[in-house]
């Protein structure tokens, strides 16, 4: 069974632009999560779709967004960078139903610099 | 609020020792999930067990064991016979329940580094 994709793996963006990053979940699984990691914060949570729909919130800005697909893939967007969005941003996926709640299956994560 | 604190920041033992990484968390929910997660060199974060706030039942899995004290708000985790491939970043999580969902407060991990 594949696991988590994510894509990019690596990106540099400067301060001021946006940038959109891509998550694929497990095959069959209806919930994808994000989580924002720093060495300051630590995990973060930004957000989870399920069944196209946002299930749950984190505390971030509304230049944080995301939305998924019919085919459970997921992206989230962060709009007007700042310095401090340079973080690893975690996708992680699930089942969705809440005999499985919080066992999530992450990926290798997208590491963004934002110069 | 939510709070998970893991006051250990590091832990250095060498192969073979018994090792317990400490994990308080605050909440006023009253039920609620619990969780460790691990997170290896390569980054991805495993799952490794979640407990439910109504079971406080000492689990144990292999070399890992888990011991859930509601009274003092704590879920410890124990490696015993440690190995060098538990070298790691450990966390643990909570969880509202109903309606947290995938919604994880995790500490700040506590890194586990293993000696030969």
């Amino acid at each position: 069974k594949a696991g988590v994709t994510q894509t990019p793996r690596y990106l540099i963006k400067t301060r001021g632009q946006q940038v959109t990053l891509s998550c694929s979940p497990i095959s069959g699984h209806r919930s994808v999560s994000w989580y924002q990691q720093t060495p300051g914060q630590g995990l973060q949570f930004l957000f989870e779709y399920f069944s196209e729909t946002q299930r749950n919130k984190g505390n971030f800005p509304g230049r944080f967004s995301g939305r998924q697909f019919s085919n459970s893939r997921s992206e989230m967007n962060v709009s007007t960078l700042e310095l401090g969005d340079s973080a690893l941003y975690l996708c992680a996926s699930s089942s969705g139903g809440t005999g499985n709640t919080g066992e999530l299956f992450f990926g290798e994560g997208s590491r963004l610099t934002v110069l | 609020a939510q709070k998970v604190t893991q006051a250990q920041t590091e832990i250095s033992v060498v192969e073979k020792e018994d090792v317990t990484l400490d994990c308080v968390y605050e909440t006023r929910d009253t039920t609620y999930y619990l969780f460790w997660y691990k997170q290896p060199p390569s980054g991805e974060l495993v799952f490794l067990i979640r407990r439910n706030s109504f079971d406080e039942q000492n689990e144990i899995s292999g070399r890992y064991s888990w011991n859930f004290q509601k009274s003092t708000s704590s879920f410890n985790f124990t490696i015993t016979a440690s190995q060098v491939v538990d070298s790691a970043v450990y966390f643990c999580a909570l969880s509202e329940f109903p309606g947290g969902y995938n919604k994880l407060i995790f500490g700040a991990g506590t890194r586990l580094a293993v000696h030969p």
